[in-house]
């Protein structure tokens, strides 16, 4: 069973560029999760889908970011514009169905972002 | 506001002896908790778990025990091996925060084992 993947795994781009970054998460899995890591502090929630519904996304920065996850299949990550503090690792990672603690959450490598 | 508290943010243990790494938590909603093991340049791997109505759950040479009056639970690793050297990460999930496995971190505890 394939695990979590997110693509690209390193990014650098400049201030006020746009970047997107993907994940695909285990096959059969509902639940799909962003979090991110900032200057090796904790890894904080940004948002979490059920299938292609936005469950909760309280933990977004602000609007510059956006997720999808049109067909409840992949999700797409949009930082637009960038932003220096906008730079880190952002983890994706998915769960089975059913709401309720339990289910174990699996996380992918990471997408390293640095803006410059 | 940290909910989840990894309060050493390093340990280093002799080859052979017993890890243990603690984290503390604030919110009494936490009802389900989990251990992830990090290497530099990937994403966390899931360790182990406990459910708050355990108070102990064992998974070969790695133990979580949970104290639910304390807010406190801990993560032995007996015997420690040179693999086990990463950072450690705590975390919790509060099933009433949106009815979702919502997981809140702690900020880490780097274990390096010596030879």
């Amino acid at each position: 069973e394939a695990g979590v993947t997110q693509f690209p795994s390193h990014s650098v781009i400049e201030k006020g560029q746009t970047v997107t970054l993907r994940c695909d998460p285990i096959s059969g899995h509902d639940n799909l999760y962003w979090y991110r890591r900032v200057m090796g502090k904790e890894i904080k929630f940004l948002l979490h889908f059920v299938k292609e519904s936005k469950q909760d996304e309280s933990g977004m920065p602000n609007n510059r970011f956006l997720a999808e996850r049109t067909g409840g299949t992949y999700s797409t990550l949009k930082v637009q514009p960038a932003e220096l503090e906008d730079s880190g690792v952002y983890f994706c990672a998915s769960s089975r169905g059913g709401q309720g603690s339990g289910n174990t959450i699996y996380f992918g490598e990471g997408s390293w972002l640095t803006v410059v | 506001d940290q909910q989840v508290k990894q309060n050493s943010p390093s340990l280093s243990v002799q080859e052979g002896r017993i890890s243990i790494l603690n984290c503390d938590y604030t919110n009494s909603m936490f009802d389900y908790f989990l251990w992830y093991k990090k290497y530099p340049a990937e994403g966390p791997t899931f360790l182990i778990s406990i459910s708050s109505i355990k108070d102990k759950n064992e998974d070969g040479r790695f133990t979580v025990f949970l104290n639910k009056s304390a807010k406190h639970l801990s993560l032995h690793i007996v015997p420690s091996q040179p693999g086990d050297s990463a950072v450690y990460f705590c975390a919790a999930s509060d099933p009433t925060n949106f009815g979702n496995e919502k997981l809140t971190f702690g900020t880490g505890t780097r274990l390096t084992i010596i030879p």
